[in-house]
C-alpha cells in the first residue's frame, strides 16, 4: 500500500527564516509527486509534479527536490503569505488515486 | 487549469438524512474525482467518475453510501447517504485530464464542508 508521511507536521517560522519540510514515501512505482499549498477553508493549490529522482523545480521562493525515497520541499527567505499547509501526494502506475500524507502545517511570523 | 466549482460549500445536515454535493468544471474533462478530508486526517480518494461508465469505489466506501452520477464531461454529484457524525468532513472533488499536456496531475475544487449532527 502506497505510504506517505510528511515532517514536521506544524512549523513556527521567522519570516526570513528558511527552511525545509519532508515527504518521506513508499510507492510500488513512482508516477508522480505531487506537493500542493492548503489554505483554511480551501481546496488544494497545486505547486509542483515530480518524475524521477534527481528532478526539482521551483516557484518563487518555493523549491521542490526529489530522491528515491523522499521529497523535500524548501522555503527559502518565507513571507507570512506562505503561511498554509503544505500537502505531499504520491502516484503509482496504474492508479489514478493520490496517496495523501497528512501535512506540514506552516506559521510564519513577520 | 481547470476552474472548479463546487455546492454547497457548506452545510449543517441532521443524523439519518442525504446531501448531494455538485461538482462542475469550467472545460471538458475525462476524469473527476472524490475525496474526503476528515478532521486531522489526510484527503482520502473515495471514488473515480468516468462519463459514460459506472463509479469506481476504492476499499472502504461503497455505492449505497456514496452514489456518484457523471452526467457529462463536465459535472458530478457525489450523494452523502443516510449520514452520521462519522461523516462530518470536507468532500472535495478534483479533475485530471490525461491529454491536457501536464501527466496526471489532478486539480481540486474549493470543497464542501459538511458537519452532521
Amino acid at each position: 500500500e502506497d505510504q506517505v508521511t510528511q515532517s514536521p507536521e506544524a512549523l513556527r517560522l521567522q519570516e526570513g527564516e528558511s527552511s525545509s519540510l519532508n515527504c518521506s514515501y513508499t510507492v510500488s512505482g513512482l508516477r508522480g509527486l505531487f506537493w500542493y499549498r492548503q489554505d483554511p477553508g480551501k481546496g488544494p493549490e497545486f505547486l509542483f509534479t515530480l518524475y524521477s529522482a534527481g528532478e526539482e523545480k521551483e516557484k518563487e521562493r518555493l523549491k521542490a527536490t526529489l530522491t528515491k525515497k523522499e521529497s523535500f520541499l524548501h522555503i527559502t527567505a518565507p513571507k507570512p503569505e506562505d503561511s498554509a499547509t503544505y500537502l505531499c501526494a504520491v502516484q503509482a502506475w496504474g492508479n489514478n488515486r493520490l496517496a495523501f500524507g497528512k501535512g506540514n502545517q506552516v506559521v510564519v511570523i513577520p | 487549469s481547470a476552474v472548479i466549482s463546487q455546492k454547497p460549500s457548506r452545510d449543517i445536515c441532521q443524523r439519518g438524512t442525504s446531501l448531494t454535493i455538485q461538482c462542475q468544471v469550467d472545460s471538458q474533462v475525462t476524469m473527476m474525482f472524490w475525496y474526503r478530508q476528515q478532521p486531522g486526517q489526510s484527503l482520502t480518494l473515495i471514488a473515480t467518475a468516468n462519463q459514460g461508465s459506472e463509479a469506481t469505489y476504492e476499499s472502504g466506501f461503497v455505492i449505497d453510501k456514496f452514489p456518484i452520477s457523471r452526467p457529462n464531461l463536465t459535472f458530478s454529484t457525489l450523494t452523502v447517504s443516510n449520514m452520521s457524525p462519522e461523516d462530518s468532513s470536507i468532500y472535495l472533488c478534483s479533475v485530471a485530464d490525461p491529454l491536457a499536456g501536464v501527466r496526471e496531475t489532478q486539480y481540486f475544487g474549493p470543497g464542501t464542508r459538511l458537519l452532521v449532527l
